[in-house]
Order: structure tokens, then C-alpha cells, then sequence
């Protein structure tokens, strides 16, 4: 049974800082994984998706990398700002199912 | 470009009442179509996916069911909800296949 996991499950950085999210997951067998923002009572904003095959992807400040074998993943996020601040959701899609398997989150806040 | 509508945005129910959520998509046809659920302090959980009208698959035995009665509409519901049936709701759609799954604004259900 896939499970995703990440760490940490909060975090408060000053504004400007470059930090990074990390996703794991226990079954490789996935056929994507995916980064989302969810702001306070909102729905999910996909962020970027990276295929199995894929190392990494980037968009704007934003850079995902994933290492299908080791079952990790990583959200860079370069200079932070207060509007960054969101619970940042990773999800994979497994080869064999519909289905996203979310971690449950990580919390950011950057302190003006 | 497509779009995707749920309402509605909150909902307080009283113990036994009976729920009807909606979820509408446009600017697409056949797609696929799935329910979320966030309960307080755990991450997301596929509840119900479809990939044509009439044709849903359940993922977790519960209280809630879903129906299909459109292209691109697609319903949750309870005959009586329970106090565990809090949560906040989410309605997804995608592409045929596995492709990227795109989220609604949710509906943050409470049950008294």
C-alpha cells in the first residue's frame, strides 16, 4: 500500500529565504507525482508534475525534483515571500490506478 | 479554457439530514471525475471517481455515495449524514487516461 509522507509538517521561514519541501513515498510504481498549493479553505492549485521518467521540473521560483527509486521528492522554493505562504501538498498517481495518494502537507509561513 | 464549479462553498447539517453535493465541469467533454474528502488534520482521500456517465467506483466504504447523471456533472450524497461525514469536499476533473487531475474551491461540510 502506497504511503506519502512529508517533512516537515510546518515551517516558518523569513521573506527572502530559499527553502525546501520534502515528499516521500514507499512504492516506486508511480506514474506521477505532483505538487499542489492549497490556501486556507480553498481548493488545490497544481504547482508542477513530474513524470516517472522525468529528474525534475521547473516553473518560476519553483523547482521539483524526483528520484523515482529512492521514493523522494523535493519542492525548492528560491527567494520565499509572504505570498508563498500556503500548505503545499505532494500526490502521487501510481501506475496502476486513478487514484492520487496525497502526503498530508506541509504548512509554510514567510515572515515578512 | 475549462472550469470547474462545486457548490456549495459551506454547509452546516444537522446529524441525520440527508446531503447533495454538486460538481460541474465546462469547456470539456468525457472526462473523468472524482471526490475528495479532507477531514480535519488528515490529508486528502479519494472518496469516488467516474469515467463516464453511470459508471462510478467507490474507494472507501462509507456513509456517501455518487452518482453521474450528466457528462460533466457529477453528485455526492447521503441519505443521513454522520458526524464523521465533516470534512471539506473536493471535486476533481481530468482528461481520459492519467491525465492531470484539476481541482474545485471545495465545500467545507459541518455536521451538528
Amino acid at each position: 500500500k502506497q504511503e506519502v509522507t512529508q517533512i516537515p509538517a510546518a515551517l516558518s521561514v523569513p521573506e527572502g529565504e530559499n527553502l525546501v519541501l520534502n515528499c516521500s513515498f514507499t512504492d516506486s510504481a508511480i506514474y506521477n507525482l505532483q505538487w499542489f498549493r492549497q490556501d486556507p479553505g480553498k481548493g488545490l492549485t497544481s504547482l508542477l508534475l513530474i513524470q516517472s521518467s522525468q529528474r525534475e521540473q521547473t516553473s518560476g521560483r519553483l523547482n521539483a525534483s524526483l528520484d523515482k527509486s529512492s521514493g523522494r521528492s523535493t519542492l525548492y522554493i528560491a527567494a520565499s515571500q509572504p505570498g508563498d505562504s500556503a500548505t503545499y501538498l505532494c500526490a502521487v498517481l501510481m501506475d496502476s490506478s486513478y487514484k492520487l495518494i496525497f502526503g498530508s502537507g506541509t504548512r509554510l509561513l514567510v515572515r515578512p | 479554457s475549462q472550469t470547474i464549479h462545486q457548490w456549495p462553498a459551506t454547509l452546516v447539517q444537522p446529524v441525520g439530514s440527508p446531503l447533495s453535493l454538486e460538481c460541474t465541469v465546462e469547456g470539456t467533454s468525457n472526462p473523468n471525475l472524482y471526490w475528495y474528502r479532507q477531514a480535519a488534520g488528515r490529508g486528502l482521500q479519494l472518496l469516488f471517481y467516474s469515467v463516464g456517465i453511470g459508471q462510478i467506483s467507490s474507494e472507501v466504504p462509507q456513509n456517501l455515495s455518487a452518482s453521474r447523471p450528466q457528462d460533466r456533472q457529477f453528485i455526492l450524497s447521503s441519505k443521513k449524514l454522520l458526524l464523521s461525514d465533516s470534512g471539506f469536499y473536493l471535486c476533481a476533473w481530468s482528461g481520459q487516461g492519467r491525465q492531470p487531475q484539476h481541482f474545485g474551491d471545495g465545500t467545507r461540510l459541518s455536521i451538528l
